[in-house]
């Protein structure tokens, strides 16, 4: 079974500072990786994803990510942080199966990325 | 990128009478549609998925009774909450998969916030 980890439940930063949030994944087969993004009440905005080649992706909005198999981990980083940028962070991790991916979407429980000015 | 949308955004109901909420494809065609269920402060739980034209397979724990889900459509699945008690109040969020290759990218709805008083 898949599992991810988000292991800081809420990471505040001012301003202008970079920023890393945290993501492990525990997975015993080849796996696909994203970041959501949640503004309040709102729903999920895919962020970026690693399916396959480059380990390191990134997003039009300044936010990379690096697959790191040999350490499990999918940590998201962005060098310069906005008041904007404040939102639920998601990780999650979708099991590769021959032809696509399975249905399944597993969450991490969220990192809330506070900036302040 | 492909537009989920989700009806209603916010909706106030009685204990004991049932919820209908809406999950539409907008511009795609969606074999497959999940519905999560989020709680406060905690990360999204998948509650069923739903192919068209076939019975919702839902997660473990989970009332097929209760929670009526229906895919008639390639671009429409409802979720009926029925009997709702205030331990339904929730976020409820839809997401959609498209029907081509081997898409890996779930697309999301804007989530709908339901109160049971």
């Amino acid at each position: 079974a898949q599992s991810v980890t988000q292991l800081d439940s809420q990471v505040p930063v001012f301003e202008e500072a970079p920023v890393e949030l945290r993501c492990n994944y525990s997975s015993s087969v080849s796996v696909y990786l994203f970041w959501y993004v949640q503004y309040p009440n709102q729903g999920l905005q895919l962020l970026l994803k690693y399916l396959s080649g480059s380990t390191l992706v990134e997003s039009i909005n300044g936010f990379e990510a690096e697959f790191n198999k040999s350490q499990t981990s999918f940590h998201l980083r962005k060098p310069s942080v906005h008041i904007s940028d404040t939102a639920e962070y998601f990780c999650a991790v979708n099991r590769y199966h021959y032809g696509g991916a399975t249905n399944k979407l597993i969450f991490g429980t969220g990192t809330l990325l506070a900036v302040q000015p | 990128g492909a537009v989920v949308s989700q009806h209603p955004s916010r909706v106030i109901c009685k204990s004991g009478t049932s919820v209908k909420i809406e999950c539409r494809s907008l511009d795609f065609q969606a074999t497959t549609m999940f519905w999560y269920r989020q709680f406060p402060k905690q990360s999204l739980m998948l509650m069923a998925t739903s192919n068209e034209g076939s019975k919702a397979t839902y997660e473990q724990g989970v009332e097929k009774d209760k929670f009526l889900i229906n895919h008639a459509s390639l671009t429409l699945s409802t979720l009926t909450v029925t009997s709702a008690h205030p331990e339904d109040s929730s976020f409820y969020i839809c997401s959609a998969r498209a029907r081509t290759g081997t898409n890996t990218e779930a697309f999301f709805g804007q989530g709908t916030r339901l109160t049971v008083v």
